[in-house]
């Protein structure tokens, strides 16, 4: 069974560009999240998307933006980068338990610096 | 608000027992959850722990649940080097409720000593 697959793994950008990151799930998985990991603030979360619905979302700026296909692929972007925006973007996609738990399964994350 | 915290580092061992502690404020939580983050990876799943259980074993990872002082804890038995990582502890509410939205901890990286 294929794992959370995330492209591309290392991408670097300079400022005032914009980026597109993707996320495949794992297969069945609906329910796809993004989390920004940083050194100094740790993870934190972006968004939620559910059938291609935005469920939930963070506190980061308008500049991040995401979405999600029929086929439960998603995307996220980053309009307008700012040197801060360096980080390793982590989607996790997720499924149900039995037992009512939502388990997130990572994928490697997609590592962007800016320069 | 909702806050998830543990303490930066931890040093251990080979062969002694980690454990790795956490405390969160959102009292609603219903699962907390301890996931491990290797170097150039993302976050794999290790355990979780239902809101009304105290206690769970899994090989030798044990959790430790105290509700009332919203605590948390991960005890790892007979630390090996494969062990070194960063640790995160995380809670939501249920799916079932709608609140399943997730807050993870800063982390704890554990280094384990030869």
């Amino acid at each position: 069974k294929a794992g959370v697959t995330q492209t591309p793994r290392y991408l670097i950008k300079t400022r005032g560009q914009q980026v597109t990151l993707s996320c495949s799930p794992i297969s069945g998985h609906r329910s796809v999240s993004w989390y920004q990991q940083t050194p100094g603030q740790g993870l934190q979360f972006l968004f939620e998307y559910f059938s291609e619905t935005q469920r939930n979302k963070g506190n980061f700026p308008g500049r991040f933006s995401g979405r999600q296909f029929s086929n439960s692929r998603s995307e996220m972007n980053v309009s307008t980068l700012e040197l801060g925006d360096s980080a390793l973007y982590l989607c996790a996609s997720s499924l149900m338990q039995n037992s009512g738990a939502n388990v997130l399964t990572f994928g490697a994350g997609s590592r962007l610096t800016v320069l | 608000g909702e806050d998830v915290e543990q303490s930066l580092f931890l040093s251990v061992r080979e062969g002694d027992s980690s454990v790795i502690n956490c405390t969160y404020t959102d009292s609603s939580s219903t699962y907390l959850y301890w996931y491990k983050q290797e170097p150039g990876a993302g976050l794999q799943l290790l355990t979780y722990i239902f809101s009304n259980m105290d206690m769970k074993q899994d090989q030798r990872l044990t959790v430790l649940l105290n509700k009332k002082d919203k605590h948390l804890s991960l005890r790892i038995a007979d630390t090996q080097t494969g062990d070194s990582a960063i640790y995160f502890c995380a809670e939501s509410g249920s799916i079932t409720s709608g609140t399943y939205k997730y807050i993870f901890g800063t982390g704890t990286r554990l280094k384990v000593l030869a």
